[in-house]
């Protein structure tokens, strides 16, 4: 069974950057037909994709989010990772890492989710 | 302001049928059919009920169906349940990327 699961900090400080790690097991993040991305929800509000990379490492973003956000795979760590510059408050919200299967608009697995606050 | 505009909330009792409608644009909901619903429980990841407009995922039960029409996409969950009672997202494709809807609050009367 696939299981995805979130890490890295819970707090970070306005104008520095959110870094966040998805490390996959039971599965590899190399697999052949899958994205793997980043879904974030602030508190009390709705869904924002904010970007995906493909097992080729090419990678797509939000538009809103394209000039902070950088998505990577380690192969060798089954991770992906999620990097956020220049945050600020409105960055405030719980971070899941999803896969979604290629061809498709299946996202069938996902992480529980971490809540990152962005305060100093 | 989401990209795509559902209710905010509906409600039925049990064992009545709902639907739950998103609209989008000819750049996304009209244009493709990866459209998806998902069901969020309070304090749980979002789970995918209805993928490709029409298709269910292993496991979920056909209770649940998808649509479309033009710009709007449906979701139909009929036999409702107690446990049903929870938040709804749709998401699009967009050409490069992918929308949510501002999600819809199901409360099970």
């Amino acid at each position: 069974q696939l299981r995805l699961q979130e890490s890295g900090p819970g707090l970070v400080k306005p104008s520095e950057t959110l870094s966040l790690t998805c490390t996959v097991s039971g599965g590899s993040v190399s697999s052949s037909g899958y994205y793997w991305g980043w879904i974030r929800q602030p508190p009390g509000k709705g869904l924002e994709w904010i970007g995906a990379v493909y097992d080729s490492g090419t990678t797509y973003y939000n538009p809103s989010l394209k000039s902070r956000v950088t998505i990577s795979v380690d192969t060798s760590k089954n991770q992906f990772s999620l990097k956020l510059t220049s945050v600020t408050a409105a960055d405030t919200a719980v971070y899941y890492c999803a896969r979604r299967r290629e061809g498709t608009s299946l996202r069938d697995y996902w992480g529980q989710g971490t809540l990152v606050t962005v305060s100093s | 302001q989401s990209a795509l505009t559902q209710p905010r909330s509906v409600s039925g009792s049990p064992g009545q049928s709902v639907t739950i409608s998103c609209t989008g644009t000819s750049t996304d909901v009209g244009s493709y059919n990866y459209v998806s619903w998902y069901q969020q429980h309070p304090g749980k990841a979002p789970k995918v009920i209805i993928y490709d407009v029409t298709k269910w995922p292993s496991g979920v039960p056909d209770r649940f169906s998808g649509s479309k029409s033009g710009n709007t996409a449906s979701l139909t969950i009929s036999g409702l349940q107690a446990d049903d009672e929870a938040d709804y997202y749709c998401c699009s494709f967009a050409g490069s990327h992918w929308v949510f809807g501002g999600g819809t609050k199901l409360t099970v009367l």
